[in-house]
């Protein structure tokens, strides 16, 4: 099956610098795949989203970038706020639309004022 | 719009008793997923309904979780009886049928914790 690993697991910034997680796959099948934040005491909300048939999307300071080669897609917050501060959590999803997400670990994000 | 809703939001339970989540999805949503995430470790998948059928229930740990979804609305995950390996937060998510919209939305999750 397929197997998300997400890197790192805490990161601490300062507000207004950069921040970003990098996850890796194993299913070349995957072609979806969705990045969810996961504010304190709140559910996971999905902030960006990107397929396999693109290799970078952007929404206002959020990015996703992704290598199919290399199997790995990375998210990139620029301009950090306190209220990035949370949980992200990265997936990957196989071939059909309705199949289930594998999850990475989650990167706990704390900006720093 | 109403979200996705799951019940209770915490539970306390003794090794041995038995514990009957509650998930709500949005209405309309034919996929009903359920996931759960022990402490520290990555969100992992359960089993996922299409309407009142399952579709994939190879991620649930063993024959003591029973899933229900009675009339393809609500859907009920009861852990009898509840081992302390349980402990987790028990996530729902939804997503409409069909290839227009992948997304899948989440419940806040049920917090369970087996002492």
């Amino acid at each position: 099956g397929e197997n998300v690993e997400q890197h790192p697991s805490t990161l601490s910034v300062q507000e207004g610098d950069s921040a970003v997680i990098k996850c890796t796959y194993s299913d070349s099948a995957s072609n979806y795949f969705p990045w969810y934040k996961q504010e304190l005491g709140k559910r996971p909300q999905l902030i960006i989203d990107i397929r396999s048939n693109v290799g970078e999307k952007k929404d206002q300071r959020i990015a996703v970038t992704l290598n199919k080669t290399a199997k790995h897609f990375s998210l990139h917050i620029t301009e950090t706020q306190p209220e990035d501060s949370a949980v992200y959590f990265c997936a990957a999803r196989r071939g059909s639309t309705l199949g289930r997400l594998y999850f990475g670990r989650g990167t706990q994000l704390t900006v720093w004022p | 719009e109403a979200g996705v809703t799951q019940f209770p939001s915490h539970s306390v339970i003794e090794k041995g008793q038995t514990v009957t989540l509650r998930c709500d999805p949005i209405s309309g949503h034919d996929n009903l997923y359920w996931y759960r995430r022990v402490m520290g470790k990555e969100i992992k998948f359960l089993l996922h309904f299409v309407k009142e059928s399952k579709q994939d229930e190879s991620g649930m740990p063993n024959n003591r979780f029973l899933a229900e979804r009675t009339g393809g609305t609500y859907s009920t995950l009861k852990v009898q009886p509840a081992e302390l390996e349980d402990s987790g937060v028990y996530f729902c998510a939804s997503s409409q049928g069909g290839r227009r919209n992948t997304e899948a939305f989440f419940g806040q999750g049920t917090r369970l914790t087996v002492v």
